[in-house]
């Protein structure tokens, strides 16, 4: 089935200094990668809609100077959360759906990225 | 607006039978998802329906009525390891997931 590796699983970084995230479609390509952030029980919140070759596509209310997200090749996408504060303190997920399965196979997630930021 | 509504937290019993509902307002509908995420863990993918019915993954069996806006998820013979939460997903008409607040199910032995 389709895999995605997200790293790193888990970082503490210093208030005001930036984080890189990265997420990795391993057996297919994706042009299209998802980028949610999940606080402390609550849902999944949709952050943007990362696309291959041109720029993310911002849900309201989400910064897009702040939260910045490349995705260069077909599987690769990194989201990039600059000047971090505490309040940026959330676990990360990546997800994207191998196009060539039906949408019945659903979307595969990363594992996650657990960002404190002290 | 899109509004995707499951109850926030079930308890159930080891080997008992617990049904999570989830009802939905979406513009468009590309089917509908069932996601189980443990604490501190990505979610993973259990079931999609798109037609009205029910579909049996062993233990686990997904209903959808859409012309009631409705969905059940039923565990069957509930283990421990079940303990997690589940989330209700919509695919919209521009094929976007509309995510429910997910429900915590607690079972105990």
């Amino acid at each position: 089935g389709a895999v995605v590796s997200q790293h790193p699983s888990w970082v503490i970084c210093k208030s005001g200094t930036s984080v890189k995230i990265e997420c990795r479609s391993l057996d297919f390509q994706a042009t299209t990668m998802f980028w949610y952030r999940q606080f402390p029980k609550q849902s999944l919140m949709l952050m943007a809609t990362s696309n291959e070759g041109s720029k993310a596509t911002y849900e309201q209310g989400v910064e897009k100077d702040k939260f910045l997200i490349n995705h260069a090749s077909l599987t690769l996408s990194t989201l990039t959360v600059t000047s971090a504060h505490p309040e940026d303190s959330s676990f990360y997920i990546c997800s994207a759906r191998d196009p060539g399965q039906g949408v019945s196979e659903g979307y595969t997630f990363g594992s996650g990225t657990r960002l404190t930021v002290v | 607006g899109q509004n995707i509504d499951q109850p926030t937290e079930m308890t159930a019993t080891e080997g008992a039978i617990v049904q999570i509902n989830c009802t939905y307002q979406t513009s468009g509908f590309n089917g509908l998802f069932w996601y189980q995420q443990h604490a501190g863990e990505a979610p993973t993918f259990l079931s999609y329906n798109v037609l009205d019915g029910l579909e049996e993954k062993g233990r686990f069996s997904s209903f959808l009525s859409r012309s009631k806006g409705y969905s059940y998820l039923l565990l069957k013979e509930l283990q421990m390891k079940d303990s997690a939460s589940y989330l209700c997903a919509v695919m919209d008409s521009n094929y976007q997931l509309i995510w429910g607040a997910g429900t915590k199910l607690i079972i105990k032995p």
